[in-house]
């Protein structure tokens, strides 16, 4: 099992730009997540799913669009990106209590 | 909104110290999990507390929930350079919410 992937790893944008991160899963967990992460503040929740079809918002969702098709695959997308959602970005999805999270998508916002 | 206030930020210690950490909710929490962040590495699972007092142990590690589900702690006794990292809580209030504190990032001297 490859666990949580993430692509890309690293990505720049100019200010304006759209873009998808990636995320899928091979362990058939329903529940999903995002998070973004800033120095000092922790992992805050952008969007979540709980199963194919199902979305809902977390904490932080502004400026960030998911859907879930599939079980596997749970995009992120960033419609017209700003400096403020220059970040660390987390995937992870859930079996039962415990959190399996993705490498991480390093985004910076120029 | 839903809050979970982590203390310290930044703590050094020397090899063989111990280490603790502290999680504090204003509203009570319907259980509360722990991760572990390598510098550079995504957030990996600990631990998830669910009964009032409860108190689990792994190793060197000692997690506590406290008696109103309003706070808990994970203590280290004797560090080790391989417990470097940043430790997080992370606290349920609904369903398919956790909100995470701050961290707080563990540096052991040799």
């Amino acid at each position: 099992n490859a666990g949580v992937t993430q692509t890309p790893k690293f990505q720049v944008l100019k200010t304006g730009q759209s873009m998808t991160l990636q995320c899928a899963q091979d362990m058939n967990h329903e529940y999903m997540s995002w998070y973004r992460q800033d120095p000092g503040m922790g992992l805050r929740l952008i969007h979540y799913s709980v199963g194919a079809g199902i979305t809902d918002q977390g904490e932080v969702p502004n400026g960030y669009n998911v859907s879930r098709s599939t079980t596997e695959d749970f995009p992120l997308r960033l419609l017209s990106a700003a400096p403020s959602q220059t970040s660390v970005y987390f995937c992870a999805s859930n079996r039962g209590a415990e959190a399996f999270f993705g490498q991480g998508t390093r985004l910076t916002v120029v | 909104g839903q809050q979970v206030m982590q203390i310290p930020q930044y703590q050094h210690v020397q090899e063989g110290e111990d280490f603790t950490t502290y999680c504090n909710s204003s509203t009570t929490l319907s259980n509360i999990q722990w991760y572990k962040q390598r510098p550079g590495g995504h957030p990996v699972f600990l631990i998830q507390l669910v009964k009032s007092g409860e108190v689990k142990k792994q190793k060197r590690l000692t997690f506590q929930f406290g008696e109103a589900k309003k706070n808990s702690s994970l203590h280290i006794t004797a560090t080790q350079t391989t417990d470097v990292g940043t430790y997080f809580c992370a606290g349920r209030y609904s369903f398919n919410k956790f909100y995470f504190g701050s961290g707080t990032k563990l540096n052991v001297k040799p």
